[in-house]
């Protein structure tokens, strides 16, 4: 089974409107990753969070981390009809596998 | 700087055949991951190779093999396909530095239909 669930599946927003999507997980990590992709196109990596980060921002996303809950969520402030698109978190389990744990994927759509 | 090339775009094939899905990684990483993106099942790790070694394997039978080359690209070969194969299959690549966790760069994939 998946590691990474997000939630919720789908997502629908109007443009300016924040957009709030979760992730929990089941096994100790070492950093949790999000990613967007594009319909019919590869991943793009958005932040990288590490076990023993709280918070972290890149320009309009901000990534929490509650390794107690295992969970965490991504926030993207101000939409924009590029940000249509679906998210992925991912896991890197402890151990040092470097194995990416996806999930399913929560598919957000910005309404202009 | 050129991002992680995936070769061919589409791939069509019928049930039995096989199939060779190739990648080139970003100048420098030396580390390349394969995944599968079928529909309705998110994205299965597949393979990880890092210095022309085989690191890691998911959950996938043997007909799925690959190789990285002394220029740290890499093939995927899926042997004996089936109708279940069918699926985007994408390829990422990273420095890799001891497992800290590094992001990975992907590839736009390489869409197998199977016939």
């Amino acid at each position: 089974s998946q590691q990474g669930e997000e939630d919720p599946q789908a997502l629908s927003i109007q443009e300016g409107e924040n957009a709030t999507m979760n992730c929990s997980y089941k096994t100790s990590i070492n950093n949790l990753q999000w990613y967007r992709q594009n319909s019919g196109r590869g991943l793009v990596h958005l932040i990288l969070i590490r076990s023993n980060e709280r918070e972290k921002h890149s320009g309009r996303l901000r990534v929490t981390l509650d390794t107690s809950k295992k969970s965490s969520s991504l926030l993207i402030t101000a939409s924009r009809a590029a940000d249509t698109a679906s998210y992925f978190c991912a896991t890197d389990a402890s151990g040092g596998a470097q194995k990416l744990v996806f999930g399913q994927g929560t598919r957000l759509t910005i309404n202009p | 700087e050129a991002g992680v090339t995936q070769s061919p775009t589409h791939l069509i094939k019928t049930r039995g055949q096989q199939a060779t899905l190739r990648c080139s990684p970003i100048s420098g990483h030396t580390s390349v991951y394969w995944y599968q993106q079928a529909l309705g099942l998110g994205l299965q790790f597949l393979l990880w190779y890092d210095e022309g070694e085989e690191r890691n394997r998911g959950n996938f039978p043997p007909r799925f093999s690959g190789r990285q080359f002394p220029n740290y690209s890499s093939e995927l070969n899926v042997n004996a396909l089936e109708l279940e194969d069918s699926a985007l299959y994408l390829c990422a690549s990273s420095f890799n530095q001891g497992g800290f966790g590094q992001p990975q760069h992907f590839g736009d994939g390489t869409r197998l239909s199977i016939l």
